[in-house]
């Protein structure tokens, strides 16, 4: 079974520009959520969707935004870059009858340098 | 918030040696999750001990959990070169989202 996969892996922006990230869950997982990972701040949980529904959000500003289509698939954005935001996107699913307890499955993440 | 913190934050042994991790965090939780993470990549799910339990065992890992000290411990034994890595709780209550802690790197040398 293909695991979590993150496209793109790499990518640089430049602060005002907007990115798109994407994310494909392991088949069958209908939860997917997204942290951002720095080295400062550590993992933070932006938010979780489940059946294309957003569940649970995170303490982060309106210029990150989220969906899931109905494949389960999902993308995140942000909007108006700033130089903070360069960070590794991680994406995770998990399967329904774990979903908020169980566990997460991550993919390789995307790594986004905003200059 | 309920976020895992873990000590220490680093960690430096010889193989062969036990590393032991821990994790404080603050209000009830639903379970607690320990994840391991190699350089750059996306993290490992390494056990699930719920707050009913009290020790749970896989491999050369143990885990236990304090619920009344809101306290956990990962004990990796015999550890190996191949364990470095870092190394995060995370804890949840029932329909929220699982939160991290800032992780214990372990840096295990030959």
């Amino acid at each position: 079974k293909a695991g979590v996969t993150q496209t793109p892996r790499y990518l640089i922006k430049t602060r005002g520009q907007q990115v798109t990230l994407s994310c494909s869950p392991i088949s069958g997982h209908r939860s997917v959520s997204w942290y951002q990972q720095t080295p400062g701040q550590g993992l933070q949980f932006l938010f979780e969707y489940f059946s294309e529904t957003q569940r649970n959000k995170g303490n982060f500003p309106g210029r990150f935004s989220g969906r899931q289509f109905s494949n389960s698939r999902s993308e995140m954005n942000v909007s108006t870059l700033e130089l903070g935001d360069s960070a590794l996107y991680l994406c995770a699913s998990s399967h329904p009858g774990t979903a908020n307890t169980g566990e997460l499955f991550f993919g390789e993440g995307s790594r986004l340098t905003v200059l | 918030s309920q976020q895992g913190e873990e000590d220490p934050q680093a960690l430096s042994i010889q193989e062969g040696e036990n590393a032991t991790m821990n994790c404080s965090y603050k209000t009830s939780i639903n379970n607690l999750q320990w994840y391991r993470q190699n350089s750059g990549r996306g993290l490992v799910h390494l056990i699930l001990i719920r707050s009913n339990e009290r020790e749970k065992h896989s491999g050369r890992l143990r885990v236990t959990l304090d619920t009344s000290k809101k306290s956990s411990s990962l004990l990796i034994t015999a550890s190996r070169a191949a364990d470095t890595a870092s190394y995060f709780c995370a804890c949840n209550q029932a329909g929220t989202a699982l939160i991290f802690g800032k992780g214990t790197t372990l840096s295990v040398s030959s």
